[in-house]
């Protein structure tokens, strides 16, 4: 079992909904970053936390320290979202970016 | 400010070559990071430096993996001799701080996809 677990997999849905995805993880950490990594791009850092809510356009990022728990939410969601978020928890032990296995986000018009 | 660039974007070579991949982190950065993501696997930890010093090497899949960063700028990842399993997409990150801290915000490279055929 990973260290870090994301949920959903893979999500397809309508341009408008409201997206939520999910990461739980196992270990202390000291942060948390969502990532997205667009098809054959690189990645780019969302947002790094470690307590409470941040909010950037239209994402939000939420997270439980107690539940060891972190959610990415996209408010409105646009085909351009369309990419795969991943979940990575910095360890309070070694530094090191764990990674979650990601979520394939898509987008329909 | 140039952001992390990483070369070559892609290459194939076959079992047994040997091929170097290139990091230049953003100018000033001291933490320079690797990463790779195998064929359906999550992205794994490799190495991090500090300046030139190797800080956590722990991720290095064996000795056919060799990481410099002389002069505590760019950074090489070489692979002798390459393995089948080796393919994947190498990815380079760094931060700013010396010294690590919970809010060291790392800034990742566009990756390098290797295929080992």
């Amino acid at each position: 079992k990973n260290e870090v677990e994301q949920s959903p997999q893979n999500l397809t849905a309508q341009e408008g909904e409201f997206i939520t995805i999910n990461c739980s993880y196992s270990v202390g950490i000291s942060a948390l970053h969502w990532l997205q990594q667009h098809p054959g791009g690189g990645i780019v850092s969302l947002f790094m936390l470690s307590s409470g809510k941040k909010k950037h356009g239209r994402l939000i990022a939420t997270i439980n320290i107690q539940e060891k728990h972190s959610s990415l939410h996209i408010t409105a969601s646009h085909p351009r979202d369309s990419a795969v978020y991943i979940c990575a928890v910095r360890s309070r032990s070694n530094y090191q970016l764990i990674w979650g296995a990601g979520t394939k986000l898509i987008i329909k018009p | 400010e140039a952001g992390v660039t990483q070369f070559p974007s892609h290459s194939v070579i076959e079992k047994g070559q040997t091929v170097t991949l290139r990091c230049d982190p953003i100018s000033g950065h001291d933490n320079l990071y690797w990463y790779r993501r195998v064929m359906g696997k999550e992205i794994k930890f490799l190495l991090h430096f500090v300046k030139e010093s190797k800080q956590d090497e722990s991720g290095m899949p064996n000795n056919r993996f060799l990481a410099e960063r002389t002069g505590g700028t760019y950074s090489t990842l070489k692979v002798q001799p390459a393995e089948l399993e080796d393919s994947g997409v190498y990815f380079c990150a760094s931060s700013p701080v010396a010294v690590e801290s919970s809010y060291n915000e790392q800034f990742f490279g566009p990756g390098t996809r290797l295929t080992v055929l």
